[in-house]
């Protein structure tokens, strides 16, 4: 069974730092490019970052880019999401998402539970 | 970036009846079109992939369509439990989500 467990969100004031992680299991990891997705309280979702299986690629939404990375470590079927600078209005729950393969482009056939990152003073 | 427009923001079906949900593209996005379907307090989930294609587990009352600009999500049967939030993804121009569609069922 596919399972992406996220950890790592809570409480930070604006301008902190917080990494978030994701543990993968139940598939080959390195069988699969991974993404970072996220939902502001009451909003619809947006994607925010992609990397490739052995990280050769990697985007960012334009919201995010200069202030979040994203990396992964396969030995450890591991995601995770440094987000540094934060503000306000990156509070959201933030989902890491399998993509499902398509050489066509990036859609997702996995989603974790999802954890929250509240940035607040 | 390709803005998805989804159409109704809202709407509401008795249970056995059909709901048809609506998904248009800025631009042609050929048939890179996904749905997903997102519950109070959970994460989405993939429903449809290539604008028609039912991922794993997905019954067969869950119908997608459309291909260009146009995309329709329809609803045949619904159960109490189909109540959610209805999104459509392009992954044709790298990607973008629809605002999404609440689906209430009673």
């Amino acid at each position: 069974e596919v399972q992406l467990v996220e950890s790592g969100g809570g409480l930070v004031q604006p301008g902190g730092s917080l990494r978030l992680s994701c543990a993968a299991s139940g598939f080959s990891f390195t069988n699969y490019s991974m993404n970072w997705v996220r939902q502001a309280p009451g909003k619809g979702l947006e994607w925010i970052s992609y990397t490739t299986s052995w990280s050769k690629t990697i985007y960012y939404a334009d919201s995010v880019k200069g202030h979040f990375i994203i990396s992964r470590d396969n030995a450890r079927n591991s995601l995770y999401l440094q987000m540094n600078s934060l503000r306000a209005e990156d509070t959201a729950v933030y989902f890491c998402v399998r993509d499902h393969g398509d050489p066509q482009g990036p859609h997702f056939d996995y989603w974790g539970q999802g954890t929250l990152v509240n940035v607040s003073s | 970036e390709v803005v998805m427009t989804q159409s109704p923001a809202s709407l509401s079906v008795s249970p056995g009846g059909r709901a048809t949900l609506s998904c248009r593209a800025g631009q042609s996005v050929g048939t890179n079109l996904a749905w997903y379907q997102q519950k109070p307090g959970q994460a989405p989930r993939l429903l449809i992939y290539d604008a028609s294609t039912r991922a794993t587990g997905m019954p067969a009352r869950f119908r997608g369509s459309g291909s260009g600009t146009e995309f329709t999500l329809t609803i045949s049967s619904l159960h109490s439990e189909d109540s959610a939030v209805y999104y459509c993804q392009q992954y044709d121009h790298w990607l973008s989500f629809g605002q999404g569609t609440k689906l209430e069922i009673k």
